[in-house]
């Protein structure tokens, strides 16, 4: 089954910095890698997302990026501000039959004034 | 549009006793629907998930169980509750892409 594994657990940036999460997956018929981002004691909320046909996305000052052959993912993002601080999860997941989503193991960042 | 429900938010029960947290899916049909926990300071583990009433996936062997009585509920529960079963409970639904979340139940055992 998939297995995703992320990377940093925790990161700390002062604002105005960029921040950059990566993940990588196991199943190649993975095809739609989301990202959440968890206010504490809140529920995930999906902040961007990407499918197997396009190597990146922007949002703003999200951006995430997929290399397919490597199996690997990333969240960017840039000018960091303290209301950014959170925790984000990346996750991976078949658009196609059934769909199991699979997150990884989140990423605590703290953006400092 | 679809939205998530899930309940209690918060419940402290005690060690051997029963659980059940219910969640309600409203707004679509047929939906993908999940059970997942995290630890304190954790990441999601997926423990059940469910592609259509009466049928359930379990991730992990523990002492949880799941069910799907309706299309559009999910039931997670126990028969006798351990320490280890503490943590925050998410329902969650998912339709092509995006997963939606229910608001989730904080279980303290005691």
């Amino acid at each position: 089954g998939e297995n995703v594994e992320q990377h940093p657990s925790t990161l700390s940036v002062q604002e105005g910095d960029s921040a950059v999460i990566k993940c990588t997956y196991s199943d190649s018929a993975s095809n739609y890698f989301p990202w959440y981002k968890q206010e504490l004691g809140k529920r995930p909320q999906l902040i961007i997302d990407i499918r197997s046909n396009v190597g990146e996305k922007k949002d703003q000052r999200i951006a995430v990026t997929l290399n397919k052959t490597a199996k690997h993912f990333s969240l960017h993002i840039t000018e960091t501000q303290p209301e950014d601080s959170a925790v984000y999860f990346c996750a991976a997941s078949r658009n196609t039959g059934f769909q199991k989503l699979v997150f990884g193991t989140g990423t605590r960042l703290l953006v400092s004034p | 549009s679809q939205t998530i429900h899930q309940w209690p938010a918060t419940l402290v029960q005690p060690v051997g006793s029963p659980l059940s947290l219910e969640c309600t899916v409203e707004g679509t049909s047929n939906p993908n629907l999940y059970w997942y926990r995290q630890a304190a300071g954790r990441g999601l583990q997926l423990l059940f998930y469910s592609v259509g009433i009466g049928q359930i996936s379990s991730e992990v062997p523990q002492n949880l169980s799941a069910s799907r009585p309706q299309d559009r509920q999910f039931i997670l529960s126990s028969k006798k509750l351990l320490l280890s079963d503490s943590g925050f409970y998410l329902c969650a639904w998912k339709g092509l892409e995006e997963a939606f979340f229910g608001q989730g139940t904080r279980l303290t055992v005691v």
